[in-house]
């Protein structure tokens, strides 16, 4: 099965700030990693297709690069409604896996 | 509009048997792969498994093989997970999901809890 490691596991960030997570994968996945967000007592939101596809109607702060096994997430400004979880996901081979998520925190 | 009404969630004892269902409208149901997506209490998210538009194909996360049947009925445009020999750690929330053109998931039912207690 294929691993996937997010960090940090969670981290402070200001409204304004620009927020980076990493996801690595433990095999060669292509480019086929989605990123999600999810709120409290919420369903998990997709925002990134296929390592830095953006979602419709996603707004353009979020922004997803890299490819094989490494790959980043972008929030860039950070704004208010964006202090969530957000996770990781290999779409390569069956099982899916997630990663173990990165919470983003108000500083 | 989309919508997965989940149900068949419950307190159940380890060893016990539960079954999940998914009640699917307002998409050609026959036409899309579904999914069972967990997160136990306070923690991540854990794909569960997977099932092809036409029921041909099934996958299953390691920690469930073996114990869990995912199912679907595509004249009744329902998706079912039975859980067998249930243990503690497969207390979680459990959520029906719809993908897209297998490459991610779309759309999300509101989750149903499993709680495995004796």
């Amino acid at each position: 099965d294929i691993q996937m490691t997010q960090s940090p596991s969670s981290l402070s960030a200001s409204v304004g700030d620009r927020v980076t997570i990493s996801c690595q994968a433990s095999q060669d996945i292509s480019n086929y990693l989605n990123w999600y967000q999810q709120k409290p007592g919420k369903v998990p939101k997709l925002l990134i297709y296929d390592a830095s596809n953006l979602e419709a109607g996603v707004p353009s702060r979020f922004s997803g690069s890299g490819s094989r096994t490494d790959f980043t997430f972008t929030i860039s400004p950070l704004q208010p409604e964006d202090f969530a979880t957000y996770y990781c996901q290999q779409h390569d081979n069956f099982p899916w896996t997630f990663g173990q998520g990165t919470k983003v925190e108000m500083k | 509009q989309v919508q997965l009404v989940q149900s068949g969630g419950g307190v159940v004892q380890p060893g016990k048997s539960l079954r999940l269902s998914c009640a699917a409208s307002g998409f050609t149901f026959r036409s899309y792969g579904m999914h069972w997506v967990r997160q136990a209490p306070g923690k991540g998210l854990e794909w569960v498994s997977v099932i092809s538009f036409d029921g041909s194909k099934k996958y299953y996360a390691d920690s469930v093989k073996g114990r869990f049947t995912i199912s679907r009925d595509n004249s009744n445009n329902m998706l079912y997970l039975e859980m067998n020999s249930l243990r503690v750690e497969d207390t979680a929330v459990y959520f029906c999901v719809r993908d897209h053109s297998g490459i991610y998931l779309v759309y999300w039912g509101l989750g149903t809890l499993v709680t495995v207690s004796s």
